[in-house]
Order: structure tokens, then C-alpha cells, then sequence
């Protein structure tokens, strides 16, 4: 398996734009988290699915923060507009049902700069 | 969520053993232990989990205390490749069975060669 895949890897866009990020879980996970990683707040929680449905979104800063999960292979994070605090590491993970695994698998993140 | 407190830093000298504490004095019956590790420029990667009893895997060892208030995470011998930050996590369940991990800031191991 690849892996958890995230893309872009890194992400370069003015103050007002509107971001994507991407993210393919591990197939057969049924597990996603998003989360953000700065110098000053560390890796932080943003929101996580399970089995495509969004279980807690207590992380996400405020309405300008989105995230879907069409489908059990992607997900979305969409941040409208953009500023330049949103500039961090975004890690996508993943993990498998309860019973049959207790990791979770990280992506190797989108470094996202907002001029 | 339950909390958990490491030390800002430690060093180690290359091939020696490393042992890493964690407090979790609000620790309930349910919660896991998890640590995991950020190698630079990486995401986190799974290193070890326990609930009660210590766990040994090809990465690492994990002592639990008896009532589970601390643990310590057990490198046998560092290589300049272990040196990452390390993350001690209470697995925080929903009701649904699925779970989240609140990562804390860590203790950042390094490696003296």
C-alpha cells in the first residue's frame, strides 16, 4: 500500500484565496483525521471522520475551515479565504476499525504558505 | 480530554538506553497509552500502546506504572535516528467506538553521537 496520500505537498497563495487540500486514506481504514501543525500551537486536532461521517469538528477554527468526505478514498480540507495565520503543516491520518489495528498513519503532510 | 505531561527535552548518548517518562494522573479505566514520534520534516509515526500491562514491540518498550498515573517509554539503544519528538497520548473514545488522539507538545529526544 502507499500509504496515506496528501497533495498538494506544498501550497504557496495569497491572502483571500481560496485552498484545497487532498487526502487518500489508507484503503480499507475507515478513519480519517485532519490536523494542523505550527511552531506555536503544535499538532492540533482539526476534525475527524469515521466511516465517511463527521464525528468531531471541535478543532476547526471557524466557519472559513471546511472539510468533506464523499467517499471512503477522499476527503477534502477547504479553507475560504485564506490568511496568512492559516500557513502551517496539515498532516492527513488514518486508521483502521477497532479490533483490527490501533495505529494511525500520517501523511507526509502540505506545507501551506498564505502571502 | 485527559492530559498528559512530558519533559520539554532530554539527550542521550548514541547506543545507550533512553527512558522517556509520562505522567497521566487523570488517566480512566478505558484510556490506551499511545506514543508516537515526529522525525523532522515527517509526520508522526505509531511507535507503542498499553493499557495495563508493558508492551514490547521491535521499536521500543513501554513500562506502566500499577496504577497507570505513569508510564515511560524504553529505548534499548538510541541511534542518531531516534532522535524525533515524542508524543504520549490518552486514546480519547466516542461513541461510536472510533477515537481521537489530542497530541500534547512532547519531549524532544536528542542524540549525541
Amino acid at each position: 500500500d502507499a500509504g496515506v496520500i496528501q497533495s498538494p505537498r506544498h501550497e504557496v497563495t495569497e491572502m483571500g484565496q481560496e485552498v484545497t487540500l487532498r487526502c487518500k486514506p489508507i484503503s480499507g481504514h475507515n478513519s480519517l483525521f485532519w490536523y494542523r501543525q505550527t511552531m506555536m500551537r503544535g499538532l492540533e486536532l482539526l476534525i475527524y471522520f469515521n466511516n465517511n461521517v463527521p464525528i468531531d469538528d471541535s478543532g476547526m477554527p471557524e466557519d472559513r475551515f471546511s472539510a468533506k468526505m464523499p467517499n471512503a478514498s477522499f476527503s477534502t480540507l477547504k479553507i475560504q479565504p485564506s490568511e496568512p495565520r492559516d500557513s502551517a503543516v496539515y498532516f492527513c491520518a488514518s486508521s483502521s476499525p477497532p479490533g483490527r489495528g490501533n495505529e494511525q498513519f500520517f501523511g507526509p503532510g502540505t506545507r501551506l504558505t498564505v502571502l | 480530554d485527559a492530559k498528559t505531561t512530558q519533559p520539554n527535552s532530554m539527550e542521550s548518548n548514541e547506543e545507550e538506553p533512553v527512558h522517556l517518562p509520562c505522567n497521566h494522573s487523570t488517566i480512566s479505566g478505558t484510556d490506551y497509552i499511545h506514543w508516537y514520534r515526529q522525525l523532522p520534516s515527517q509526520g508522526p509515526e505509531y511507535v507503542i500502546h498499553g493499557l495495563t500491562s508493558n508492551v514490547n514491540n521491535r521499536m521500543a518498550s513501554l513500562a506502566i506504572a500499577e496504577d497507570r498515573k505513569s508510564s515511560t517509554l524504553i529505548l534499548h539503544r538510541a541511534t542518531l535516528r531516534d532522535a524525533a519528538v515524542y508524543y504520549c497520548i490518552l486514546r480519547d473514545w466516542a461513541m461510536d467506538s472510533s477515537y481521537k488522539l489530542i497530541f500534547g507538545s512532547g519531549t524532544r529526544l536528542l542524540v549525541r553521537p
